[in-house]
Protein backbone atom coordinates (compact mmCIF):
# COMPACT_ATOMS: atom_id res chain seq x y z
CA UNK A 1 0.00 0.00 0.00
CA UNK A 2 1.26 3.54 -0.55
CA UNK A 3 2.12 5.71 2.66
CA UNK A 4 2.01 9.08 2.87
CA UNK A 5 4.09 10.94 5.04
CA UNK A 6 4.20 15.04 6.10
CA UNK A 7 6.00 17.39 6.87
CA UNK A 8 6.26 19.14 9.20
CA UNK A 9 4.28 17.26 11.68
CA UNK A 10 3.41 21.15 13.54
CA UNK A 11 4.45 24.31 12.88
CA UNK A 12 3.61 27.94 14.43
CA UNK A 13 3.15 30.96 12.80
CA UNK A 14 2.26 34.31 12.96
CA UNK A 15 -1.18 36.14 11.03
CA UNK A 16 0.55 37.16 7.60
CA UNK A 17 3.03 34.66 7.06
CA UNK A 18 3.47 32.51 4.27
CA UNK A 19 3.36 28.37 5.15
CA UNK A 20 4.38 25.60 2.99
CA UNK A 21 3.19 21.90 3.92
CA UNK A 22 5.12 18.94 2.49
CA UNK A 23 3.30 15.78 1.42
CA UNK A 24 5.17 12.90 0.36
CA UNK A 25 4.26 9.73 -1.58
CA UNK A 26 6.04 5.82 -1.05
CA UNK A 27 5.15 5.67 -4.98
CA UNK A 28 4.60 7.68 -7.68
CA UNK A 29 0.62 8.63 -7.78
CA UNK A 30 0.46 11.10 -10.70
CA UNK A 31 -1.98 14.08 -9.88
CA UNK A 32 -4.01 11.88 -8.14
CA UNK A 33 -3.80 14.00 -4.11
CA UNK A 34 -6.24 15.86 -2.36
CA UNK A 35 -5.61 18.41 0.85
CA UNK A 36 -8.52 18.71 3.62
CA UNK A 37 -8.29 21.04 6.50
CA UNK A 38 -9.64 20.43 9.75
CA UNK A 39 -10.47 22.12 13.23
CA UNK A 40 -10.90 20.98 16.15
CA UNK A 41 -14.61 19.45 17.14
CA UNK A 42 -15.25 19.30 13.19
CA UNK A 43 -15.70 17.66 10.40
CA UNK A 44 -12.32 17.33 7.67
CA UNK A 45 -13.02 20.23 4.90
CA UNK A 46 -11.56 19.85 1.19
CA UNK A 47 -9.57 22.51 0.18
CA UNK A 48 -7.44 21.02 -2.91
CA UNK A 49 -8.40 17.95 -5.31
CA UNK A 50 -5.92 16.57 -8.32
CA UNK A 51 -3.08 18.05 -6.36
CA UNK A 52 -3.80 22.11 -7.79
CA UNK A 53 -7.52 22.38 -8.23
CA UNK A 54 -9.23 24.57 -5.74
CA UNK A 55 -12.44 23.53 -4.56
CA UNK A 56 -15.30 26.06 -4.58
CA UNK A 57 -15.81 28.35 -2.03
CA UNK A 58 -12.31 27.59 -0.74
CA UNK A 59 -9.80 31.23 -0.38
CA UNK A 60 -7.51 31.44 -3.48
CA UNK A 61 -4.84 32.43 -0.51
CA UNK A 62 -4.91 28.28 -0.38
CA UNK A 63 -2.67 26.58 -3.22
CA UNK A 64 -1.68 22.90 -4.23
CA UNK A 65 1.19 21.92 -5.89
CA UNK A 66 3.22 18.78 -7.53
CA UNK A 67 3.35 15.50 -8.78
CA UNK A 68 4.39 11.97 -8.99
CA UNK A 69 5.42 11.44 -5.53
CA UNK A 70 6.13 15.65 -3.70
CA UNK A 71 3.22 17.60 -3.29
CA UNK A 72 2.62 21.05 -1.61
CA UNK A 73 -0.11 23.13 0.09
CA UNK A 74 0.67 26.77 0.36
CA UNK A 75 -0.71 29.37 2.29
CA UNK A 76 0.08 32.65 0.75
CA UNK A 77 -0.92 34.95 4.02
CA UNK A 78 -2.08 32.85 6.93
CA UNK A 79 -5.71 34.00 7.81
CA UNK A 80 -6.79 33.40 12.23
CA UNK A 81 -9.50 31.27 10.63
CA UNK A 82 -6.54 28.96 9.19
CA UNK A 83 -5.03 27.65 12.50
CA UNK A 84 -5.93 23.97 12.05
CA UNK A 85 -4.93 20.84 11.44
CA UNK A 86 -3.69 19.61 6.96
CA UNK A 87 -3.89 16.16 5.64
CA UNK A 88 -3.55 15.25 2.78
CA UNK A 89 -4.97 12.19 0.97
CA UNK A 90 -4.27 9.47 -2.06
CA UNK A 91 -6.00 6.77 -3.82
CA UNK A 92 -4.58 3.75 -5.31
CA UNK A 93 -6.47 0.40 -6.15
CA UNK A 94 -9.10 1.30 -4.19
CA UNK A 95 -7.44 1.95 -0.96
CA UNK A 96 -7.50 5.55 0.32
CA UNK A 97 -4.66 6.78 2.51
CA UNK A 98 -4.41 9.67 4.73
CA UNK A 99 -1.30 11.04 5.65
CA UNK A 100 -0.62 11.73 9.10
CA UNK A 101 -1.51 15.54 9.42
CA UNK A 102 0.24 18.66 10.31
CA UNK A 103 -0.67 21.13 12.51
CA UNK A 104 -0.38 25.10 12.09
CA UNK A 105 -0.93 26.93 15.06
CA UNK A 106 -0.41 30.74 16.57
CA UNK A 107 3.43 31.78 16.90
CA UNK B 1 -27.81 22.26 0.50
CA UNK B 2 -25.93 19.00 0.68
CA UNK B 3 -25.73 17.51 4.10
CA UNK B 4 -24.82 14.12 5.52
CA UNK B 5 -26.11 13.34 9.07
CA UNK B 6 -24.31 10.18 10.85
CA UNK B 7 -26.64 8.41 13.56
CA UNK B 8 -26.44 5.19 15.96
CA UNK B 9 -22.83 5.48 17.70
CA UNK B 10 -22.65 4.96 21.29
CA UNK B 11 -20.94 2.93 24.23
CA UNK B 12 -20.61 -0.96 23.23
CA UNK B 13 -18.81 -3.35 24.83
CA UNK B 14 -15.85 -5.41 23.15
CA UNK B 15 -17.24 -7.87 20.90
CA UNK B 16 -20.09 -6.34 20.39
CA UNK B 17 -21.88 -4.78 17.76
CA UNK B 18 -23.27 -1.61 16.30
CA UNK B 19 -24.68 -0.04 13.19
CA UNK B 20 -24.32 3.44 11.95
CA UNK B 21 -26.31 4.74 9.60
CA UNK B 22 -25.84 8.42 7.32
CA UNK B 23 -28.91 9.92 6.02
CA UNK B 24 -28.52 12.25 3.07
CA UNK B 25 -29.86 15.42 1.82
CA UNK B 26 -29.56 17.85 -1.52
CA UNK B 27 -27.97 16.17 -3.87
CA UNK B 28 -28.73 12.30 -5.86
CA UNK B 29 -27.35 9.88 -3.79
CA UNK B 30 -27.86 7.58 -5.66
CA UNK B 31 -25.40 8.64 -8.16
CA UNK B 32 -22.62 8.94 -5.84
CA UNK B 33 -20.20 6.50 -4.17
CA UNK B 34 -19.71 6.94 -0.40
CA UNK B 35 -17.17 6.86 1.97
CA UNK B 36 -16.34 5.99 6.14
CA UNK B 37 -13.75 7.63 7.68
CA UNK B 38 -12.86 7.46 11.16
CA UNK B 39 -10.64 9.02 13.91
CA UNK B 40 -9.79 7.77 17.11
CA UNK B 41 -9.25 10.57 19.86
CA UNK B 42 -6.46 12.69 19.16
CA UNK B 43 -5.53 11.15 15.92
CA UNK B 44 -5.41 11.44 12.36
CA UNK B 45 -8.17 10.14 9.97
CA UNK B 46 -8.11 6.94 8.57
CA UNK B 47 -10.52 5.42 6.07
CA UNK B 48 -12.56 2.73 6.85
CA UNK B 49 -14.65 1.43 3.79
CA UNK B 50 -16.19 2.81 0.45
CA UNK B 51 -19.18 1.83 -1.79
CA UNK B 52 -19.65 2.76 -5.09
CA UNK B 53 -23.16 4.70 -6.44
CA UNK B 54 -24.83 1.55 -7.10
CA UNK B 55 -23.12 -0.92 -3.74
CA UNK B 56 -22.11 -2.81 -6.89
CA UNK B 57 -18.34 -3.03 -4.86
CA UNK B 58 -17.36 -2.83 -1.52
CA UNK B 59 -13.61 -1.58 -0.68
CA UNK B 60 -12.51 -1.81 3.19
CA UNK B 61 -9.48 -1.01 5.06
CA UNK B 62 -7.23 -3.97 6.30
CA UNK B 63 -8.01 -3.12 9.89
CA UNK B 64 -11.64 -3.61 9.33
CA UNK B 65 -11.93 -6.21 6.86
CA UNK B 66 -14.19 -9.56 7.59
CA UNK B 67 -15.98 -7.31 10.50
CA UNK B 68 -17.28 -4.60 9.13
CA UNK B 69 -20.17 -4.33 6.19
CA UNK B 70 -20.83 -1.19 4.30
CA UNK B 71 -24.30 -0.90 2.16
CA UNK B 72 -26.91 1.64 1.50
CA UNK B 73 -30.19 1.85 0.73
CA UNK B 74 -30.37 4.44 -2.28
CA UNK B 75 -34.72 4.22 -2.00
CA UNK B 76 -34.05 5.91 1.45
CA UNK B 77 -30.70 8.33 0.51
CA UNK B 78 -29.15 6.19 3.14
CA UNK B 79 -25.74 4.79 3.77
CA UNK B 80 -24.91 2.44 6.61
CA UNK B 81 -21.31 0.51 8.36
CA UNK B 82 -22.64 -2.65 10.13
CA UNK B 83 -19.55 -2.98 12.82
CA UNK B 84 -19.34 -6.74 14.74
CA UNK B 85 -16.56 -8.09 16.66
CA UNK B 86 -15.76 -4.44 17.93
CA UNK B 87 -12.47 -3.81 19.23
CA UNK B 88 -11.08 -0.94 21.78
CA UNK B 89 -9.01 0.18 18.57
CA UNK B 90 -12.10 1.02 17.03
CA UNK B 91 -13.36 3.43 19.26
CA UNK B 92 -13.31 6.84 17.35
CA UNK B 93 -15.29 9.33 16.08
CA UNK B 94 -17.06 7.96 12.52
CA UNK B 95 -17.59 10.31 9.89
CA UNK B 96 -20.21 9.81 5.81
CA UNK B 97 -18.45 11.47 3.25
CA UNK B 98 -19.77 12.37 -0.11
CA UNK B 99 -17.15 10.67 -3.29
CA UNK B 100 -15.99 14.08 -4.88
CA UNK B 101 -18.08 13.47 -8.30
CA UNK B 102 -20.41 10.91 -9.79
CA UNK B 103 -19.84 8.62 -12.72
CA UNK B 104 -15.87 7.18 -12.79
CA UNK B 105 -14.78 6.46 -9.44
CA UNK B 106 -13.66 10.12 -7.89
CA UNK B 107 -11.05 9.70 -4.80
CA UNK B 108 -11.51 12.89 -3.22
CA UNK B 109 -14.24 13.32 -0.35
CA UNK B 110 -15.98 16.85 -0.89
CA UNK B 111 -19.23 16.59 1.76
CA UNK B 112 -18.81 15.28 5.30
CA UNK B 113 -21.31 14.80 7.75
CA UNK B 114 -20.61 16.14 11.37
CA UNK B 115 -19.86 12.41 12.95
CA UNK B 116 -21.15 9.96 15.18
CA UNK B 117 -18.86 8.93 18.43
CA UNK B 118 -18.55 5.14 19.07
CA UNK B 119 -16.65 3.97 22.18
CA UNK B 120 -15.84 0.07 22.83
CA UNK B 121 -15.14 0.07 26.53
CA UNK B 122 -15.93 -2.83 29.29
Amino acid sequence: AIQLTQSPSSLSASVGDRVTITCRASQGISSALAWYQQKPGKAPKLLIYDASSLESGVPSRFSGSGSGTDFTLTISSLQPEDFATYYCQQFNNYLFTFGPGTKVDIK
Amino acid sequence: QVQLVESGGGVVQPGGSLRLSCAASGFTFSSYGMHWVRQAPGKGLEWVAFIRYDGSNKYYADSVKGRFTISRDNSKNTLYLQMNSLRAEDTAVYYCAKEGGAGPPYYYMDVWGKGTTVTVSS
